[in-house]
């Protein structure tokens, strides 16, 4: 069965303390991996999408990084603004639909 | 260029009645896709629909909700005689014919309460 798993479940740590945040899965056959943010009370947001062992992609404080059995946001020099839900998904390469597997996400709270 | 419109926001139901719930695409945007997110658990897929067909309905439970995305207007989750398990935010998001880098374009969702 696919899955996905997110670790740790709640992360806090200080203003400029870098950490990382782990998605493992466990699918039959990866056709991308996602990752997104989410704010309380609305939609998740886009971060990023690899597709292949050892990819890695950038966008400001934030490093998406893939293997071949997980994947991991590496949080660099963070700011309270940072403070979200981050969700990985996986879409398998059984599904030719679109669907996505939501790991529960990771709830990072930064503070000043 | 508006992003994915759900409405309502928030609803309100009371055990036995139908909830609706309603979604725009983006512009450009030819596919749609219903995830709920049940309270202290993930996003969960429920329905898959392109313009007058429903694609992959593997996550919709079997009896109660049905979804349609008809030729024109927008996107609609049906959930017949409510139950308070159903309580939830559901979130619906968009894209185009193929899922390229960007991924889904979510909506803000529905949040509904079953009193």
């Amino acid at each position: 069965e696919d899955q996905v798993t997110q670790s740790p479940e709640a992360l806090r740590l200080q203003e400029g303390e870098s950490s990382s945040l782990n998605c493992s899965y466990t699918v039959s056959g990866l056709r991308g991996l996602f990752w997104y943010r989410q704010d309380p009370g609305k939609g998740p947001e886009f971060l990023f999408t690899l597709y292949s062992a050892g990819e890695e992609k950038e966008k400001e404080r934030l490093k998406a990084t893939l293997t071949k059995k997980e994947s991991f946001l590496h949080i660099t020099a963070p700011k309270p603004e940072d403070s979200a839900t981050y969700l990985c998904a996986v879409q398998a390469g059984s599904s030719n639909t679109g669907k996505l597997i939501f790991g529960q996400g990771t709830t990072l709270q930064v503070k000043p | 260029n508006a992003g994915v419109m759900q409405n309502p926001r928030h609803l309100v139901r009371r055990r036995g009645q139908e909830a609706r719930l309603r979604c725009s695409p983006m512009k450009g945007h030819s596919h749609v896709y219903w995830y709920r997110q049940l309270p202290e658990e993930g996003l969960k897929f429920m329905v898959y629909l392109q313009k007058e067909n429903i694609i992959d309905e593997s996550g919709m439970p079997k009896e109660r909700f049905s979804a349609e995305f008809p030729k024109e207007g927008p996107s609609i989750l049906r959930i017949q005689q409510v139950v308070r398990g159903d309580s939830a935010a559901y979130f619906c998001a968009s894209s185009p014919p193929y899922l390229d880098r960007y991924g889904y374009t979510f909506g803000s969702g529905t949040r509904l309460t079953v009193v």
